[in-house]
């Protein structure tokens, strides 16, 4: 099925670096969210985006719907060990109604 | 209010066997969705229940089924297990918040067919 295109695949850092990580699509988006995953469990949702251009905040984390609506980006500023996991972006067509689309992940290791 | 739960969170079943899990939505979510999601293949759509009738489907055989009850919760079938069904199977609550729908995920069932 369709996935969205997700990069960097991994990324390893130090502790208290920033992190940036972006989705693209060759189709036209209404939502974006940002999950996380651990190890053994399900993804959690750590930001939902709903317009274009839109900026959001969650603490340490900022994501962006893309102006086109083709891509939406997160940042993680001042990195700690606890960032560490699997992140993904999943965009929705049409608001309702539709199945979500998911890139494959970008794994986030934080070196102490 | 509670999360998504999944039940049970592991399991172990050999080929050709069949196997139902079950995932109770948030409080007042009406919309749940299955997902697979393996190592090679990512997060791959299942199919989506909304007050007991299928709305969506994805691109798997008839083996995988599902369905949902008058309370919301849901269960997924898999009838005559294959080796490649080995899969992190993850529930999501749909609701609405902020600006638009969003979905949460439960913690999903591992199952592994030996």
């Amino acid at each position: 099925g369709q996935q969205l295109n997700q990069s960097p695949q991994s990324m390893f850092i130090q502790e208290g670096e920033d992190v940036s990580m972006n989705c693209t699509s060759s189709s036209i988006f209404n939502t974006w969210l940002w999950y996380k995953q651990e190890p053994g469990e399900g993804p959690v949702l750590l930001i939902a985006l709903y317009k274009a251009g839109e900026l959001t905040s969650n603490g340490r984390l900022t994501a962006q719907f893309g102006i086109t609506r083709k891509d939406s980006f997160l940042n993680i500023s001042a990195s700690i060990p606890s960032d560490v996991g699997i992140y993904f972006c999943a965009g929705q067509r049409w608001t309702g109604n539709t199945p979500l689309v998911f890139g494959k992940g970008t794994r986030l290791s934080v070196i102490a | 209010k509670a999360g998504v739960t999944q039940t049970p969170r592991y399991l172990i079943k050999t080929r050709g066997q069949q196997v139902t899990l079950s995932c109770s939505p948030i409080s007042g979510h009406r919309s749940v969705s299955w997902y697979q999601q393996t190592p090679g293949q990512g997060l791959q759509f299942l199919f989506e229940y909304f007050s007991e009738t299928q709305r969506n489907k994805g691109n798997f055989p008839g083996r995988f089924s599902g369905r949902q009850f008058s309370n919301s919760r849901s269960e997924m079938n898999v009838s005559t297990l294959e080796l490649g069904d080995s899969a992190l199977y993850l529930c999501a609550s749909n609701g609405l918040a902020g600006g638009g729908e969003t979905q949460y995920f439960g913690p999903g069932t591992r199952l592994l067919v030996l």
